[in-house]
């Protein structure tokens, strides 16, 4: 079956570095996104990985590691308004987008 | 440019009932998903599109029907309503490329009494 896992909630601290991970298991791979959802709002797009490494974009950055079925999303200098559940979805071999449950980040001050 | 909306926001409906859920996009985008997000779950997809007059079914499309007369609309329809299809309801659209990023709608937030 195709699995998406990623942590359900982290906490850190303002102004901190936080890294939230995300295993994948797909039937083919084409990609994978990083989406960010505040509460009671949509999803926006983040990031996408289909190349092994890390891209980097302002205080954000995705990497991911195809032979280890593995991405993680860094988030420096945390502001309290990065509070929002952040979701990693794999987009499969028909790419569909396969989605994880979400991570909720909780910043405190 | 409005990107994705969605009509209603909210609603309540009573089992049995029927109501149809309306995305509207202005990005001229070939794509359309409907998902639902429901607690502690990933969005699972419903159905979706890839050009005006065409449907697909996604992973959960049981109890659902959609129509896309229009490219630029999607509508999504439950006939006889029940307390599962309880939900938050998303509509996305991207342009043609597989790995183009998909633009969501604000949801609607519907609950099956």
């Amino acid at each position: 079956g195709q699995n998406i896992d990623q942590p359900t909630e982290m906490t850190a601290t303002e102004g901190a570095i936080v890294q939230i991970n995300c295993t994948y298991q797909t039937s083919g791979f084409n990609g994978l996104f990083w989406y960010q959802q505040h509460a009671g709002e949509a999803p926006t797009f983040l990031s996408y990985n289909v190349l092994d490494g890390l891209e980097e974009k302002g205080r954000f950055s995705s990497f991911l590691s195809r032979s280890k079925g593995y991405s993680y999303l860094l988030l420096k200098e945390l502001q309290m308004k990065d509070s929002a559940s952040y979701l990693c979805a794999a987009l499969d071999s028909n790419y569909q987008l396969i989605w994880g449950a979400g991570t909720k980040l909780i910043i405190k001050p | 440019n409005a990107g994705v909306t969605q009509t209603p926001k909210f609603r309540v409906l009573k089992t049995g009932q029927s109501m149809t859920l309306l995305c509207a996009q202005d990005m001229n985008h070939e794509y359309m998903y409907w998902y639902r997000q429901d607690p502690g779950m990933g969005l699972r997809l419903i159905h979706y599109s890839v050009g005006e007059g065409t449907t697909a079914k996604g992973e959960v499309p049981d109890g659902y029907n959609v129509s896309r007369l229009k490219k630029q609309n999607f509508l999504l329809g439950l006939e006889s309503a029940a307390p599962s299809q309880t939900s938050v309801y998303f509509c996305a659209s991207k342009e043609s490329g597989p790995a183009d990023t998909q633009y969501f709608g604000p949801g609607t937030r519907l609950t099956v009494l």
